[in-house]
């Protein structure tokens, strides 16, 4: 079975700092990885996914994720970020197009003034 | 807009009743999937349907079942309610060109 782990609950970053949110998964066959966004009171938004091809993967809003597959991990990352960010971030995967998606528990992103 | 509707966007009702909930998948999605939001399991896929067939089970209880009709909405129903059914309950449909699409969620709370 796949399972997600997102290793910070929450994370407190200054404005127009940097900003890394980890994900590592765990499978026995290939993955394909997600990055959603919720804003407070909303649904969820895809900010990226990975299916095959270039392990850097460009989203919106700026973010940017990469693909290890010796590391088992999927962090997302933007250079500088900006009070709209505020959310709670999930990643997620899924073993192949039709199939669930499991979720990580989310973190939480402060961005402080 | 997702493209995925789901209504109602919040219901408040009492323990033990039942409800329905309803989604209208991205048009020309076969797919439908259904996730259950709470702040002590976070996100838990519940059931998938495919063109009207059951596909895959998650974490379901045996209180809640939900369905596909023909013209490819799925309602989730939840019966003899408890208090720790209060949670958030998305809909995602899924397509061969653009891939998962959420709805915006129905908010339950019970009472």
């Amino acid at each position: 079975a796949q399972s997600v782990t997102q290793l910070d609950s929450q994370v407190p970053v200054f404005e127009e700092a940097p900003v890394e949110l980890r994900c590592n998964y765990s499978s026995s066959v290939s993955v394909y990885l997600f990055w959603y966004v919720q804003y407070p009171n909303q649904g969820l938004q895809l900010l990226l996914k990975y299916l095959s091809g270039s392990t850097l993967v460009k989203g919106i809003n700026g973010f940017e994720a990469e693909f290890n597959k010796s590391q088992t991990s999927f962090h997302l990352r933007k250079p500088s970020v900006h009070i709209s960010d505020t959310a709670e971030y999930f990643c997620a995967v899924s073993v192949n197009r039709d199939d669930k998606i499991i979720f990580g528990k989310g973190t939480r992103l402060h961005i402080l003034p | 807009d997702s493209g995925v509707t789901q209504t109602p966007k919040h219901l408040i009702t009492a323990t033990g009743q039942r409800v329905t909930l309803r989604c209208s998948p991205r048009s020309g999605d076969l797919s439908v999937y259904w996730y259950q939001q709470s702040l002590d399991q976070g996100l838990q896929f519940l059931i998938q349907y495919y063109n009207g067939e059951e596909r895959a089970k998650g974490n379901i209880l045996e209180r809640f079942s939900a369905q596909q009709f023909p013209d490819l909405h799925s309602e989730l129903n939840l019966s003899s309610l408890e208090l720790g059914d209060s949670a958030l309950y998305f809909c995602a449909s899924r397509g061969d060109r653009h891939g998962y699409t959420f709805g915006s969620g129905t908010r339950l709370t019970v009472v």
